[in-house]
C-alpha cells in the first residue's frame, strides 16, 4: 500500500536547521509531486512547498523562501525538507503528503520543537 | 495569495444530521478546491478534490459543490466519527493556501 514514513521527532535551538525525510513506498515515487505542509499547535496547516520527485522541481512558499529547502533522491525513495534560522515559532508539526496534484496521502508528521 | 475563509467557524449537530459548510476565495480558483478531515493527533485526511469529486474510500454520505469563489461540503447524515476539523485548500498556479477551518461538534 501507498505509505509515506518521516523522520522521528526533533528538538532544535533556535538559529538551528532541521531536516526531516519522508520515505515513500507503495508507488513510482518519481510520478508525483511531494509536498511539505506545517502545522502549528491549534493553528490550521500550512503549506510550506513542494517538489516533482521526478523532474526535481520546486516551488515554495513566499513566507519560506529563503529558509526552506526541499529536496529527494530517487534512489531511495525519500524526500527531504530542511529549514533554517529557526525559531520558536517554527515549532510544529511537519507533514510530507504525496500530490498530482491533490495532497492524497500523507506521511504521520514529526514534531520538530524549537526551544532555548 | 488566495485567501480562504470558511463558515461557520464551529458547527453543532447530532449524529444523524444533515451539515453544511462553506468555503469561500478571495479570487476565482476555478475548480481547484478540496475539503479535508482532521481529527486530534493526525494529519489531514482527503475527503474531495476538484470541488466535487469524492476520494478514494470516502463514503458518498460526504459530498462538494461550487466553482470559482464559493464551495460547500455537505455530510448528508452525520456518523459519530465524523465529528472532526474540516479545512478547505485551494491550490491555484501551483501555491496553496488553507482555510481556517469549521470545527464539527456534538
Amino acid at each position: 500500500q501507498v505509505q509515506l514514513v518521516q523522520s522521528g521527532a526533533e528538538v532544535k535551538k533556535p538559529g538551528a536547521s532541521v531536516k526531516v525525510s519522508c520515505k515513500a513506498s507503495g508507488y513510482s515515487f518519481s510520478s508525483y509531486v511531494m509536498y511539505w505542509v506545517r502545522q502549528a499547535p491549534g493553528q490550521r496547516p500550512e503549506w510550506m512547498g513542494w517538489i516533482h520527485a521526478g523532474s526535481g522541481d520546486t516551488k515554495y512558499s513566499q513566507r519560506f523562501q529563503g529558509r526552506v529547502t526541499i529536496t529527494r533522491d530517487t534512489s531511495a525513495n525519500t524526500a527531504y525538507m530542511e529549514l533554517s534560522s529557526l525559531r520558536s515559532e517554527d515549532t510544529a508539526v511537519y507533514y510530507c503528503a504525496r500530490g498530482l496534484p491533490n495532497m492524497d496521502v500523507w506521511g504521520k508528521g514529526t514534531t520538530v520543537t524549537v526551544s532555548s | 495569495e488566495t485567501i480562504l475563509t470558511q463558515s461557520p467557524a464551529t458547527l453543532f449537530r447530532s449524529p444523524g444530521d444533515r451539515a453544511t459548510l462553506s468555503c469561500r476565495a478571495s479570487q476565482s480558483v476555478r475548480r481547484n478546491l478540496a475539503w479535508y478531515q482532521q481529527k486530534p493527533g493526525q494529519a489531514p485526511r482527503l475527503l474531495i478534490y476538484d470541488a466535487s469529486k469524492r476520494a478514494t474510500g470516502i463514503p458518498a454520505r460526504f459530498s462538494g459543490s461550487g466553482s470559482g469563489t464559493d464551495f460547500t461540503l455537505t455530510i448528508s447524515s452525520l456518523e459519530p466519527e465524523d465529528f472532526a476539523v474540516y479545512y478547505c485548500l485551494q491550490g491555484n498556479n501551483g501555491v496553496f493556501t488553507f482555510g481556517p477551518g469549521t470545527t464539527m461538534g456534538i
